[in-house]
């Protein structure tokens, strides 16, 4: 079965990075293109970026635009995203999501790890 | 960048009411809109994709409908577990935005 696992989430100063990771297990991972959502406490969901299956395209949010870098390495299964320059509204549960193409919709999601921006 | 806009944000009713959602783009998306369902804690889970197609394992009662900027998500007799956070999201173009939820709680 599909599996997604996000970490790398924690506790960090405004102004610091932080890199996420999402360990994809139980598909082919190079088939799919993959995003990232967050959601801020008691809040709704908010795209963050995307990254094609081969890695050659991305495109993210513009509250996140230059600051942040989505990735993959198809060759560990895993999906990527660098934070940098984090500020107090970046605070929020991250969660990676697979696209199926045939869907054009979210179908599997990570369990989310929590970035909170605080000094 | 298209924005999704949810009606009600929030919404009382009682088991076995019948229940809509809609969602407005600002824009033609087609068909390319998204339903997600919500529970406190846990992970989206995805219901209805293309507007209308029901993912598998989806109760029924759960159903979708619309196309261009006008979208709604029916709920025909609520069950206990239904009681959830709904969320609407267009697919057609980056960045995938989602509409800001609607709360369904219990009357």
């Amino acid at each position: 079965q599909v599996e997604l696992v996000d970490s790398g989430g924690g506790v960090v100063q405004p102004g610091r990075s932080l890199r996420l990771s999402c360990a994809a297990s139980g598909l082919t991972f190079s088939n799919y293109d993959f995003h990232w959502v967050r959601q801020a406490p008691g809040r709704g969901l908010e795209w963050v970026a995307l990254i094609s299956h081969d890695g050659g395209n991305t495109y993210s949010t513009d509250s996140v635009k230059g600051r942040f870098t989505i990735s993959r390495d198809n060759s560990k299964n895993t999906l990527y995203l660098q934070m940098n320059s984090l500020r107090d509204d970046d605070t929020a549960i991250y969660f990676c999501a697979q696209e199926d193409p045939g869907l054009r919709a979210f179908v599997f999601w990570g369990q989310g790890t929590m970035v909170t921006v605080s000094s | 960048d298209i924005q999704m806009t949810q009606s009600p944000s929030s919404l009382s009713a009682s088991v076995g009411d019948r229940v809509t959602i809609t969602c407005r783009a600002s824009q033609s998306i087609g068909n390319s809109l998204n339903w997600y369902q919500q529970k406190p804690g846990k992970v989206p889970k995805l219901l209805i994709f293309t507007a209308s197609n029901l993912r598998s394992r989806v109760p029924l009662r759960f159903s979708g409908s619309g196309s261009g900027t006008d979208f709604s998500l029916t709920i025909s007799s609520l069950q206990p577990e239904d009681f959830a956070t709904y969320f609407c999201q267009q697919s057609n173009s980056a960045p995938y935005t989602f509409g800001q939820g609607t709360k369904l709680e219990i009357k």
